[in-house]
């Protein structure tokens, strides 16, 4: 069975303090996103990755940056962590193949809390 | 840029009602759709897909088409159960796969209650 796994579900962090979300994926998938999930706003991509230590910005990169040291990990880092921050945020990956249209496979979220 | 436009939530039913879920799109060339369901407190799952106009997506009796003559792709089911409760969200992705081009365009998502 496929699977993202997302290294924690809850998290409750202070302004200021240096974050990292890590995501897991074990499908050997070449693309990985970061999505973070607002109520009224549906999801939004932060970042993605289509290769090990490739990245592209997403539509809401600011505040975030992202590592992609193996292929199977891929780390969302917020530097300083704002409260404009507080949201639930979704890895995802998906193998890349001509044409398109392929599912990508979400982990559970990780819901994050900044004080 | 892309865009995906769906009906405005909550949406609150009896069981075995008909459903649909309004889905339009705005987008350049030619992009595949999907809807995902996200059930409480879990990550989202692809609920069913169609890569080209006309095609027809369907799984656990949902099913929607994809027409390019109105750009849109409602997401329908005959006899709606409590256990379809949970949002569900309309995406694109362009239809060219390169770098960046797998990456998903949401909607806003739509809230389904199903009551007994």
């Amino acid at each position: 069975d496929v699977k993202v796994t997302q290294s924690s579900r809850y998290l409750v962090k202070r302004t200021g303090e240096k974050v990292f979300l890590e995501c897991v994926q074990d499908m050997d998938h070449e693309n990985m996103f970061w999505y973070r999930q607002d109520p009224g706003l549906g999801l939004r991509l932060i970042y993605f990755s289509y290769d090990v230590k490739m990245k592209e910005k997403g539509d809401i990169p600011e505040g975030y940056s992202v590592s992609r040291e193996k292929k199977e990990r891929f780390s969302l880092i917020l530097e300083s962590a704002s409260t404009n921050q507080t949201s639930m945020y979704l890895c995802a990956s998906t193998q890349g193949g001509a044409g398109g249209g392929n599912e990508q496979f979400f982990g559970p979220g990780t819901r994050l809390t900044v004080l | 840029g892309d865009s995906v436009t769906q009906m405005e939530g909550p949406v609150t039913l009896s069981e075995e009602a008909f459903l649909t879920i309004n889905c339009t799109y705005t987008a350049t060339g030619y992009p595949s759709l999907f809807w995902y369901v996200q059930y409480p407190g879990e990550g989202l799952q692809l609920l069913l897909k169609a890569t080209k106009a006309d095609d027809k997506g369907s799984n656990k009796g949902f099913e929607a088409t994809y027409r390019k003559e109105t750009t849109s792709f409602h997401l329908e089911k005959g006899s709606v159960q409590v256990s379809d409760s949970a949002v569900y969200f309309c995406a694109l992705t362009q239809g060219i796969s390169n770098f960046g081009n797998e990456k998903l365009t949401f909607g806003t998502g739509t809230r389904l209650t199903i009551i007994p």
